[in-house]
């Protein structure tokens, strides 16, 4: 079956602009994770839904970040006024349930200009 | 303090060699460990998944858990040079939502 699927692949934008991220998670799976991957640096944890409950807000590093899932379906990473620190791979992943295993989509990489 | 430490690299053998990779931890409360390979401009997927301490072998690979160090390792036997590549470590706590990532070691494996 279809592994985790994130688009665009590649974002090019102009500092103060905003963007939308897509995740779509494999069928079935209840948990999504969304983290950023900073050049040299590891993963930096964002946001997790699990099923209908609460998303854990946790690890967002400003307002300016968001994050939207309607169900166990897509979910979209929204950035507003985005800067150039905000450049980095954004990476989701989804898994069965908490502590699962995770799989992870390819990424998107953003860049803040 | 970070909570979980992993040398960056990057690290390159020739092909056959034992790799030794590792991350130390602060949290005594992590139970559950990873370890991950990321290939260029990939996502990352998972290698081995162990729970508390001890050892855990598949095919080249063998990871291992020290608790009592907060220390945890993953060899690789005969490396190949498909098993160039970054590979993170990651671990979380029985309660919580949240995975902690190393940065990553870099391995190149030299034909």
């Amino acid at each position: 079956g279809a592994g985790v699927s994130q688009s665009p692949s590649n974002k090019v934008t102009e500092k103060g602009k905003d963007v939308e991220l897509r995740c779509d998670p494999i069928s079935g799976h209840t948990a999504l994770y969304w983290y950023r991957q900073r050049l040299g640096q590891g993963l930096e944890f964002l946001i997790y839904f699990q099923g209908n409950s609460a998303p854990d807000k946790s690890g967002l590093p400003s307002d300016r970040f968001s994050a939207e899932r309607t169900g166990e379906s897509v979910s979209t990473l929204t950035i507003q006024r985005t800067q150039q620190e905000d450049s980095a791979v954004y990476l989701c992943a989804s898994s069965p349930g908490t502590r699962d295993t995770q799989y992870f989509g390819p990424g998107t990489r953003l860049t803040v200009l | 303090q970070k909570e979980v430490e992993q040398d960056p690299g990057p690290l390159s053998v020739p092909e056959g060699a034992i790799v030794s990779l590792n991350c130390t931890y602060s949290n005594s409360a992590f139970q559950y460990f990873m370890w991950y390979r990321q290939y260029s401009r990939k996502g990352p997927e998972l290698l081995m998944y162990t729970y508390s301490s001890g050892n855990k072998e598949d095919g080249r690979f063998t990871a291992q858990v020290d608790k009592s160090s907060k220390y945890i390792s993953l060899f690789i036997r005969d490396s190949q040079p498909s098993d160039s590549a970054t590979y993170l470590c990651a671990m979380s706590a029985p309660t919580g939502n949240q995975f902690y990532f190393g940065t990553g070691t870099s391995l190149t494996v030299i034909p």
